[in-house]
Formats: C-alpha cells, sequence, structure tokens
C-alpha cells in the first residue's frame, strides 16, 4: 500500500507553546488529507479534513484556531496545535486519500504530551 | 449522530482457531466499509475492504462479510496467530471521502 509518514512520532512540550505536526504522502499524492485525535483505548476521532489549496473543514466540537491545519500541497499537510495545554496530550494521526470511496492510507501517529 | 460501533469490547481466542470480530452501522447511506488493524502506537493499517453491493469479500486469511438488511459487519480471521493480537477497527466512508471509526475491538491470541 501507499506510504504516508508522520514527524516527529512523539513530542513534548510545555503548557503555552505551539507544536507542529508534518504529514506526507511519499509515493502517492493525497487529494484529501485527514487528521484523527486518539485517546488511551478509545477510537480514532475525526478532526478535520483539508483539500490540497483550500481550508480544512472542522467536525464540530474542534476548535480551527487551535488546531491549524495547512495542506500546501498534493504530498504535505501540517499541524499546528497552538497555545497546547495538558489536556491536549494525545495521539495525533494523519491519513492521505487519493480518490474518493478508496481506502485512506494512515501515518504512524505522533504522541504529543503537554506538560 | 450516526456512528458505525461494536458488539465486542474484547475478544480472545487460541492460536490456530478462527476470529470473528462484529461491527453494526447506523449510517444507511454508507456504501464503502474497511477494516483496520492498529498495534500499540501505531497507526491502523489496512486490512481489508468491501463495496455495498458486494456481500462477501475474501483476502489472505480474512474475510469480510456485509449485511445491509442488519447493517452489520464482520472481519473472519482464519487460523489466527500471536501476530494478530491488535485492536481492529471497522470504518464507514461517508460522503466520498471522510472515513468514520466505530469503537474497537481487542483481540487477544492466546499460544
Amino acid at each position: 500500500g501507499a506510504v504516508v509518514s508522520q514527524h516527529p512520532s512523539w513530542v513534548i512540550c510545555k503548557s503555552g507553546t505551539s507544536v507542529k505536526i508534518e504529514c506526507r504522502s511519499l509515493d502517492f499524492q493525497a487529494t484529501t488529507m485527514f487528521w484523527y485525535r486518539q485517546f488511551p483505548k478509545q477510537s480514532l476521532m475525526l478532526m478535520a479534513t483539508s483539500n490540497e489549496g483550500s481550508k480544512a473543514t472542522y467536525e464540530q466540537g474542534v476548535e480551527k484556531d487551535k488546531f491549524l491545519i495547512n495542506h500546501a500541497s498534493l504530498t504535505l499537510s501540517t499541524l499546528t496545535v497552538t497555545s497546547a495545554h495538558p489536556e491536549d496530550s494525545s495521539f495525533y494521526i494523519c491519513s492521505g486519500k487519493q480518490q474518493r470511496n478508496t481506502e485512506a492510507f494512515f501515518g504512524q501517529g505522533t504522541r504529543l504530551t503537554v506538560v | 449522530g450516526e456512528s458505525v460501533g461494536l458488539h465486542l469490547p474484547t475478544l480472545s481466542v487460541q492460536e490456530g482457531d478462527n476470529s470473528i470480530i462484529n461491527c453494526a452501522y447506523s449510517n444507511s447511506a454508507s456504501d464503502y466499509f474497511i477494516w483496520y488493524k492498529q498495534e500499540s502506537g501505531k497507526g491502523p493499517q489496512f486490512i481489508i475492504d468491501i463495496r455495498s453491493n458486494m456481500d462477501k469479500r475474501q483476502g489472505q486469511r480474512v474475510t469480510v462479510l456485509l449485511n445491509k438488511t442488519v447493517k452489520h459487519l464482520s472481519l473472519q480471521i482464519a487460523a489466527t496467530q500471536p501476530g494478530d493480537s491488535a485492536v481492529y477497527f471497522c470504518a464507514e466512508n461517508t460522503g466520498g471521502f471522510k472515513t468514520i471509526f466505530g469503537a474497537g475491538t481487542r483481540l487477544f491470541v492466546k499460544a
């Protein structure tokens, strides 16, 4: 299957700082990229959907000013967690798709710990 | 809102036995379903998918069954191995692009 690379794999930051997570599709062009958040022993919750060159569409309850998403090219999307707080500590996972109604390919996830 | 859910949160099977993981979905408009496997600390890994115009699809050691009448999906793993131990999620596509995940089932394989 296609490869999606996420960086960093883990990050620890102080409260109030911002953290950027990168998601790259290595061998395909991801028309659409998705960002999920996963708390321990829970499922993946979709945060937002982004299409290259346009603004992201956020799911209900997700603060767009806190979770900034940029999809600058067909192979790169970034998620910036601004003014991070301990409750933002979670596992963040991105995925990419080439076409509608096909499988999404997932990155390896980023473990964010805010102290 | 509509969601995809699972009947069993955990499943324990003996190595070599067959495993069956079930999933119920509520969005009757969904027409594409996927099973993912997630190991600890990693992203989900695609296992198998099925479209709504099919009721069965087979892969290597895995079979997905779709019953649209009762909105039910199942994943069958033949000759379960220790390496199959993980959390399994069913997911559905809504609106063609978004992939919505169910609650997940943790599979334990006893040696």
